[in-house]
């Protein structure tokens, strides 16, 4: 079982849709996530950091955390097509110096 | 504000050749450095991390070696290349404080071996 994992897509949806980019972690450890856009033949993005549970908002984005069932979510509001990329998210451990990535989430949003 | 650059931004290269992948960070100092590989459908891999000039760990044994020589330059290199080798590489750097901190990526190197 890999510690992170996300539904390769691809996820196709219309211009001004709202996102659901979502990834499930096994370790039990990690206590900080990161969520990365990734265009095609560059290198990842950052977009979101976040070190607890709950919910941190940054324009169109949003990034939810809920540590009980291990799940890690990316909410991107009024979608356009520049959107149009592979999210990856990430999960660290307190005092580690490694993340372990999932393999990320292409995403298509259409005119 | 910091800046990182990586260099060449394509490979092509034999098997069996050498490999040497450059990564400087700027505005910054003491960075932690880290090498990742992407590979289709597999995710980043870590390969190297550093904390300090000449302190290089090692996440998965293979046929790559790291350097760092100065203090933010971080160097990838191979004295024979596989066809494995083949992939996208990644040089990313935190603040030295920061272990468990954003993590920042340069723009890749895209190695094909032939």
């Amino acid at each position: 079982q890999k510690e992170v994992e996300q539904d390769p897509g691809p996820l196709s949806v219309p211009e001004g849709a709202i996102v659901s980019l979502n990834c499930t972690y096994s370790n039990s450890a990690f206590q900080y996530f990161m969520w990365y856009r990734q265009y095609s033949r560059k290198g990842p993005e950052l977009l979101m950091y976040t070190y607890s549970s709950g919910n941190k908002e940054d324009g169109r984005f949003t990034a939810q955390v809920d540590k009980s069932s291990k799940y890690i979510s990316l909410f991107i509001r009024d979608s356009q097509p520049s959107d149009s990329a592979t999210y990856l998210c990430a999960g660290g451990k307190g005092g580690g110096n490694k993340l372990t990535f999932g393999t990320g989430t292409q995403l298509k949003v259409e005119l | 504000s910091q800046t990182i650059h990586q260099w060449p931004a394509t490979l092509v290269q034999p098997v069996g050749s050498p490999l040497s992948l450059e990564c400087t960070v700027e505005g910054t100092s003491n960075p932690n450095l880290y090498w990742y590989r992407q590979a289709a459908g597999r995710g980043l891999q870590l390969l190297f991390y550093s904390v300090g000039i000449g302190q290089i760990s090692s996440e998965v044994p293979q046929n790559l070696s790291a350097s760092r020589p100065q203090d933010r330059q971080f160097i990838l290199s191979s004295k024979k290349l596989l066809l494995s080798d083949s992939g996208f590489y990644l040089c990313a750097w935190r603040e030295w404080t920061e272990v468990t901190g954003e993590l920042f990526f340069g723009e890749g190197s895209r190695l094909t071996v032939l």
